[in-house]
């Protein structure tokens, strides 16, 4: 079975531009979550939807939205980018209820200059 | 004062050897709790979800002492790939309601031969 799927893998921009991020869930996943990680840091959780809706919002500007398909997969969308938003995005998705464990994609490591 | 935190380490420890880490949460509504390895430029994996009961896999324990608010996770007979860093991880909500999921800082441990 594919586990979760992000895309792209790398990403190189310049401030102020605009992003999108892509994530697929493991199939039979329902929820999507996303999270934000720098060097030497723990993931920061972002976003977390289930079944297409919003459940949970991190410390983040409103620069940062995302939305969940009727499919279940999911975009992070990232506008005004400042060099700051340079991270690693992480991915992941889970069966329903708060105990179901993440499954983490691979991550997309955005590079903002 | 963060909301989970961890001794950042580094634990420098033998082959052979047992180590313990702690990890603390100020929100006593914290629902569920979990430890992940994460590997240098890799994706958080699973490590093992932390029950009320305490429970244990193979050579790694964890525990939850939620009048205290903390988690530990204890390693016996570490082997040289047990070598990561180890992230606490407190689910503070319900799939019904907002969900937020918080990532210590990790805790980083390297076995050496």
């Amino acid at each position: 079975d594919a586990g979760v799927t992000q895309s792209p893998t790398h990403l190189i921009k310049t401030r102020g531009q605009h992003v999108t991020l892509r994530c697929s869930p493991i199939s039979g996943h329902k929820s999507v979550s996303w999270y934000q990680q720098v060097l030497g840091q723990g993931p920061q959780f972002i976003f977390q939807y289930y079944e297409k809706e919003e459940r949970g919002r991190g410390n983040f500007p409103d620069r940062f939205s995302a939305r969940q398909f009727p499919n279940y997969s999911s975009e992070l969308n990232v506008n005004a980018l400042l060099l700051g938003d340079s991270a690693l995005y992480l991915c992941a998705s889970s069966l329903a209820g708060e105990n179901s464990p993440l499954h983490f994609g691979n991550g997309t490591r955005l590079t903002v200059t | 004062r963060k909301e989970v935190e961890q001794d950042p380490g580094p634990f420098n420890v033998p082959e052979g050897a047992t180590v313990a880490f702690n990890c603390t949460y100020s929100n006593s509504a914290s629902q569920s709790f979990f430890w992940y390895r994460q590997d240098c430029r890799k994706e958080p994996k699973l490590l093992m979800s932390v029950y009320s009961s305490g429970n244990e896999d193979g050579r790694f324990t964890a525990q939850l002492n939620r009048a205290s608010q903390y988690i530990s996770l204890l390693i016996r007979d570490s082997k040289l790939s047990d070598s990561a860093t180890y992230l606490c991880v407190v689910n503070r909500g319900r799939y019904s309601s907002a969900s937020k999921i918080i990532f210590g800082s990790g805790t980083r441990l390297s076995i050496r031969p």
